[in-house]
């Protein structure tokens, strides 16, 4: 089946700090892979996705590249804001009789202090 | 575009009552999702719609969980006889399938409804 991993969290960074949160998957198929950020009581926010081996995904300073070969799509930032405090989600969409279905991790905190 | 909205936000219910759910999407998307989300934990998916038809269930959606969209708009999840487990949050999400080669399918999420079950 398919299944998303994360980092396990809380992390908790520095105002212009560098941050990694690194995101594994399995998936039965060629996937499409996303993240997703959830600020306090907020819904989900698509942040950056990449659909195909290499594509690298960015938003807001945020980066992704679809590393097929090791399974992989770690997002990155070279510098956090007061206000990148989140909960972040990797994600991954497969087609096929499985394309209704994003399937996710279990979501990385990310707290960043002044 | 006013995005996906959901009602009502919050819902506190006592176990064995029944409790039903909206969901309104983008108004030009055809296709929407129904997710649950517990504390700690990313959405799990529960079932899909494309206009009208309920084409995916998830094995969570158990026989107490029915989902509908009648006209292909909006959408209702009414849960019967609700247990202490029911307690989450739902999330319901809306796409539009891309023309032209990509069927790559971004969803764009409403903020959720909070089931509390006493």
């Amino acid at each position: 089946g398919n299944s998303v991993t994360q980092m396990e969290g809380p992390v908790t960074l520095s105002e212009e700090a560098f941050l990694t949160i690194n995101c594994t998957y399995t998936a039965t198929g060629y996937p499409s892979l996303f993240w997703y950020v959830q600020y306090p009581g907020e819904g989900l926010q698509l942040l950056l996705k990449a659909t195909k081996a290499d594509d690298k995904g960015s938003n807001k300073g945020f980066e992704a590249t679809y590393r097929k070969e090791t399974t992989s799509f770690h997002l990155e930032k070279g510098s956090v804001q007061v206000s990148d405090s989140a909960v972040y989600f990797c994600a991954l969409w497969v087609g096929g009789t499985s394309y209704g279905k994003l399937t996710f991790g279990q979501g990385t905190i990310l707290t960043v202090h002044p | 575009d006013t995005g996906v909205s959901q009602n009502p936000r919050h819902k506190i219910t006592k176990r064995g009552q029944n409790v039903t759910f909206r969901c309104d999407p983008i108004s030009e998307h055809n296709r929407l999702y129904w997710y649950r989300q517990t504390l700690g934990q990313g959405p799990e998916f529960l079932t899909y719609f494309q206009n009208e038809a309920q084409l995916e269930k998830s094995r969570l959606l158990s026989d107490r969980f029915s989902a509908e969209r009648p006209k292909g708009s909006f959408s209702t999840l009414e849960i019967q006889r609700t247990e202490q487990g029911d307690s989450a949050m739902y999330l319901c999400a809306s796409s539009f399938p891309i023309a032209g080669g990509s069927i790559t399918d971004t969803q764009y999420f409403g903020p959720g409804t909070r089931l509390t079950v006493l």
